[in-house]
């Protein structure tokens, strides 16, 4: 079965410090890829997508993810972080079948940022 | 709506009871999906309806669980006999567009607030 890992359950920054959340998944066929946002206290936000084309993707809010086919990796980062990311982060894959398809998620990795 | 709407926002109940949790979705989207979320274990998939009919139920995790969405519109999770395992954030989402057509690229999930579910 199609599964997403987060390796990072508990992240602690700093402000301005660089942050790289880790995603793998296993599937070896074509993938649609998410990264996901809940700020505390509101819905699940989309960051980023991937679909198809430049393997980097630029999200909202100065992040950035980056396909790696070869490594099943869909690794979030962002240079400088700010007070307000701090959030659970999740990502999330479709594995595209030639009929029905699921979203599947991680488990999420909470994002803490230090003033 | 603006958004997916779920209601109640927090239910609290006793173990061996039925609950029924309502999703009512973004107007007009076609596809609409249930998943559970766990302290600590993610967003756990448990249905997700094209229009009015199921194609994947395979997240139900047993026969205690059954979903039903009426118009292409309202959809209803209903847990019967209620366990202490059940206690989660049950969370809905929608979409325009369905999973596998080319145009769900520009239609991503909206998510509600979720429905906080505590069985005592």
């Amino acid at each position: 079965a199609q599964s997403v890992s987060q390796h990072n359950h508990h992240v602690i920054l700093s402000e301005a410090a660089s942050l790289e959340l880790g995603c793998n998944y296993s599937y070896g066929g074509t993938v649609n890829l998410f990264w996901y946002v809940q700020y505390p206290g509101q819905h699940l936000q989309l960051l980023l997508k991937y679909f198809s084309g430049d393997p980097l993707v630029k999200g909202i809010k100065g992040f950035e993810a980056e396909f790696i086919k070869s490594k099943f990796s869909f690794n979030l980062r962002k240079p400088s972080v700010q007070w307000s990311d701090t959030a659970e982060y999740f990502c999330a894959v479709i594995a595209v079948y030639s009929s029905a398809s699921k979203i599947i998620f991680g488990s999420g990795t909470r994002l803490s940022i230090r003033p | 709506g603006a958004g997916v709407s779920q209601s109640p926002s927090n239910k609290v109940t006793e173990k061996g009871k039925d609950v029924e949790l309502r999703c009512d979705p973004i107007s007009g989207h076609t596809a609409l999906y249930w998943y559970r979320q766990s302290l600590g274990q993610g967003l756990e998939f448990l249905i997700y309806f094209q229009g009015n009919s199921a194609p994947d139920k395979s997240g139900l995790p047993s026969d205690r669980f059954s979903a039903e969405r009426t118009g292409g519109s309202v959809s209803t999770l209903t847990i019967q006999r209620t366990q202490q395992e059940d206690s989660a954030v049950y969370l809905c989402a929608s979409s325009f567009f369905l999973l596998g057509e080319t145009a769900f690229e520009n239609s991503p999930l909206h998510f509600g607030n979720g429905t906080r579910l505590t069985v005592t």
